[in-house]
Order: C-alpha cells, then structure tokens, then sequence
C-alpha cells in the first residue's frame, strides 16, 4: 500500500456521519471549480463542478458550497460510507482563453465502519 | 469500456534510460492532458494537447517529449531518465479545454 496519506491533511469520520471538506482556491478569477476523489491505485474521478455564478450545487450526497468572497470551496458528504475512502481533490480554472485545471493538495477521508 | 487508457501501469527502469507511456482516449474529445503526480499526491499539469496541437507546456524538462498522433492518442517519451522522475503519471481527456477531465488509471514510473 502507499504510506503517502501521512503528508496530507486527513479527516476521519464514522460511517453514516456527514464529511466536509474544504478547500482554498488560489485565483480570485477562476469561475469554474470541480470536485474529485481519487481511490488508492486509481485516477482522479469527477464527483461534481459548480461556476462561479453559484454558490451550491447538489448532487447524490454530495453538496458543493462556493465562497467567492474568501474564495473558498466546500464538499459535503452526506450519510459517509467506507467506499468514500478516497483522497478528494478541488480543481479550479479559467474556462475563456487557453487554460487548464489547477489542483489543489488533497484531503485524504477515512470511514470507519 | 475503458474511456482513457494507459500503457503500461507500473514501468521500473534505470537512470539514463529512455522509455515511453502511451494513452488512448475513447470519448471523442478534442483536448488531452499529461499529469505528473508525486508522492505527497500533489498533481501537477504537464501539457495539454488540443486537437493534436501542443497548448500548454508547464516548464518541464525538454527530456519530455510529448507525441499526439491523432486526437485520440497523446504518448508521453522521457529521455534519460532521472531519479526525481519517479511518479505517477496520468494522462486525461476533455471536450473543452479546461472543463471536466477524464483520467486514466495512471502509470507508476519508478526509476532506480
């Protein structure tokens, strides 16, 4: 297995307890954000996006919360099971002109049955 | 069905050596992506391909050199391969620049 998870921020939860992660995006320009989780050995998978005209989407147990003021950005798990085990990452950018995805450092969730 | 592929999954090689990682893409999309991820799982942009045309390129050693034969492949071949290149490196899909991206399962490059 990989002994990486020690570096980054890490949040424990109990299975069926809400999570919430957060994260601090760096650009006060950036008008679209998205949400991913990686599970150990796998890429990154898409969980949810949100532009910055919005400040909440909603999706299956998952909630994104917008902050542009403090430019902040929050994913919400609801009802948190073990196969949420993953590293989650926020990604931002700039969606006119040529630019890609910034990514930020990760937070590692560990659900406990 | 596999949206995005890579080839190989782990490669383990020597210093000074020259090897390559290839990705496929099977959704049509017109951009492409290299990722390097090291081992405090920071993911880092390396190029963006769009349409077979190079887009961006993130200050990385020119021993890196990307190859798109069609839209639908973006190669990835290192020259001289150096210790500090010892990652994970992903490939990924798009149909807008810079909108969601698909990745692939990533190749662990291990150079010893």
């Amino acid at each position: 297995g990989e002994s990486v998870g020690l570096h980054l921020p890490t949040l424990s939860v109990q299975e069926g307890d809400n999570s919430i992660i957060n994260c601090a995006y760096s650009n006060s320009a950036s008008d679209y954000f998205i949400w991913y989780k990686q599970e150990s050995g796998k890429g990154p998978q898409f969980i949810i996006d949100i532009r910055s005209n919005m400040d909440k989407r909603q999706g299956q147990r998952v909630t994104v919360l917008l902050n542009k003021t403090v430019k902040h950005l929050s994913l919400q798990i609801a009802a948190t099971q073990p196969g949420d085990s993953a590293v989650y990452f926020c990604a931002e950018n700039l969606l006119s002109g040529y630019s890609t995805l910034t990514f930020g450092k990760g937070t590692m969730l560990l659900v406990s049955p | 069905d596999t949206a995005v592929s890579q080839t190989p999954k782990y490669l383990v090689t020597q210093m000074g050596n020259d090897k390559s990682i290839k990705c496929e893409q099977n959704l049509g999309h017109d951009t492409m992506y290299w990722y390097k991820q090291d081992s405090k799982k920071f993911l880092k942009i390396m190029f963006s391909y769009n349409n077979k045309e190079l887009i961006i390129n993130e200050t990385v050693p020119n021993r890196f050199s990307p190859k798109s034969p069609d839209k639908a492949h973006l190669n990835l071949h290192i020259n001289s391969l150096e210790l500090g290149d010892s990652a994970v490196y992903f490939c990924a899909s798009s149909n807008v620049q810079g909108a969601e991206q698909y990745f692939g399962p990533g190749t662990r490059l291990t150079v010893t």
